[in-house]
């Protein structure tokens, strides 16, 4: 099926410990998004790559490192969570114009 | 203080109503204006989006952007209860997307 696909689709961590989160868009789209969603803070970006080869900071980086493996991939590397890192990631490509269904995360 | 804001709702309406959504912005650089249907537990899926002043619409929607008043806003008309979602409004700057907070609605039957 076309589309985003993220995994894990839910996880929970305990403080200190690291993890990746994937993604992978099978649309050939060039840019691709990490966004994390709060309740009543909406969407907030965390890191982007406008194309392959490039990552930029959004919003909210802190705390997180990005890889653009490839055209397809775009993984998002928590290396020592924190709980204020509880939260659902959507991963989206095209600027925005698809999200995939999410990874909820609880860091205990 | 944010650059996009977004009433926030909840919104409670009876099916056949229309439901009006709005969302404000600061940043004059915003170049594309979106709105995004998000069901529970599910991923924010594109509804419109338009680029210039005016309406623009599709089927039901009716998406309004006023760039001299930075305001933005969304119209559904003849709501269902399949329409009972959070809708997210977004605007892009250079390849980046700022969301509002989301509005939820409910239609009741």
């Amino acid at each position: 099926n076309a589309g985003v696909t993220q995994t894990p689709k839910f996880q929970v961590l305990k403080t200190g410990q690291s993890m990746t989160l994937q993604c992978a868009q099978d649309m050939n789209h060039n840019s691709m998004y990490w966004y994390r969603q709060d309740p009543g803070m909406g969407l907030r970006l965390i890191y982007y790559s406008a194309s392959e080869g490039t990552t930029d900071k959004g919003e909210v980086p802190n705390g997180y490192n990005v890889s653009r493996l490839n055209k397809r991939e775009f993984s998002l590397r928590l290396e020592s969570a924190a709980p204020s890192q509880t939260s659902v990631y959507f991963c989206a490509s095209n600027t925005g114009y698809t999200f995939g269904s999410g990874t909820r995360l609880t860091v205990v | 203080q944010k650059e996009v804001e977004q009433d926030p709702g909840p919104l409670s309406v009876p099916e056949g109503a229309i439901v009006s959504l709005n969302c404000t912005y600061s940043n004059s650089a915003f170049q594309y204006f979106m709105w995004y249907r998000q069901y529970s537990r599910k991923g924010p899926e594109l509804l419109m989006y338009t680029y210039s002043s005016g309406n623009k619409e599709d089927g039901r929607f009716t998406a309004q952007v006023d760039k001299s008043s930075k305001y933005i806003s969304l119209f559904i008309r003849d709501s269902q209860p399949s329409d009972s979602a959070t809708y997210l409004c977004a605007m892009l700057n250079d390849y980046k997307l700022s969301f509002g907070a989301g509005t939820t609605v409910t239609v009741r039957a």
